[in-house]
């Protein structure tokens, strides 16, 4: 079993739908989450950082942590096309020496 | 803005070859690391580095080596390019080893060996 499980997908949704995203983990240790954007043949883009459990917001994006269920979401409101991309969190502890753990990441495709 | 910057959007090579990747990152970061995406795999950990001269293996450095000389650059390189190696490369940066910050990426290079 991997330590971060994401929905390869792919997930289609038309344009103005809120999209949830999400991935489940196993190490309880972890308490720093991230949410990356990669598209086509570019690099992961940093969308979301947060510490622990709770909500952090910003703009149309909201990133969610539940640390009990080890659950964490990426929401996304009013989505566009140019928010068809793959998605990946990541993940790492406080002892981890900022090495992260990645899901494998959900392609999205937001259809006009 | 941290810019994390790879020398090659896309490069072809021969088997056999010795190949050079290079990253420079412009935020005066301590951590880089090199990773490999591959379908189906996701993002694997090659090499990084937490200093000048310092380099760490990662979970798949077989093949692979890593040279930091200066603080803002960190080069992967493939001794003796294989077909297996064809895939895209990533480097990251971060600020600081003791502090949980999010990693930097930069564009990848597509590396194919032929």
């Amino acid at each position: 079993q991997k330590e971060v499980e994401q929905d390869p997908g792919p997930l289609s949704v038309p344009e103005g739908a809120i999209v949830s995203l999400n991935c489940t983990y196993s190490n309880s240790a972890f308490q720093y989450f991230m949410w990356y954007r990669q598209y086509s043949r570019k690099g992961p883009e940093l969308l979301m950082y947060t510490y622990s459990s709770g909500n952090k917001e910003d703009g149309r994006f909201t990133a969610q942590v539940d640390k009990s269920s080890k659950y964490i979401s990426l929401f996304i409101r009013d989505s566009q096309p140019s928010d068809s991309a793959t998605y990946l969190c990541a993940m790492s502890d406080n002892n981890a020496g900022n090495m992260l753990t990645f899901g494998g990441g959900t392609r999205l495709m937001v259809k006009p | 803005d941290v810019k994390v910057t790879q020398s090659s959007r896309y490069l072809v090579k021969r088997t056999g070859e010795k190949v050079f990747l290079e990253c420079v990152q412009d935020m005066d970061h301590e951590n880089m690391f090199w990773y490999r995406q591959d379908p189906g795999l996701g993002l694997r950990l090659i090499y990084f580095s937490y200093d000048v001269k310092m380099k760490e293996k990662g979970d798949i450095p077989e093949g692979y080596s890593v040279s930091r000389e200066k603080k803002e650059r960190f080069s992967l390189i493939l001794e003796s390019a294989s077909t297996n190696q064809t895939s895209m490369y990533l480097c990251a940066s971060s600020l600081r080893r003791n502090l949980n910050q999010p990693q930097h990426f930069g564009d990848g290079t597509r590396l194919s060996i032929l």
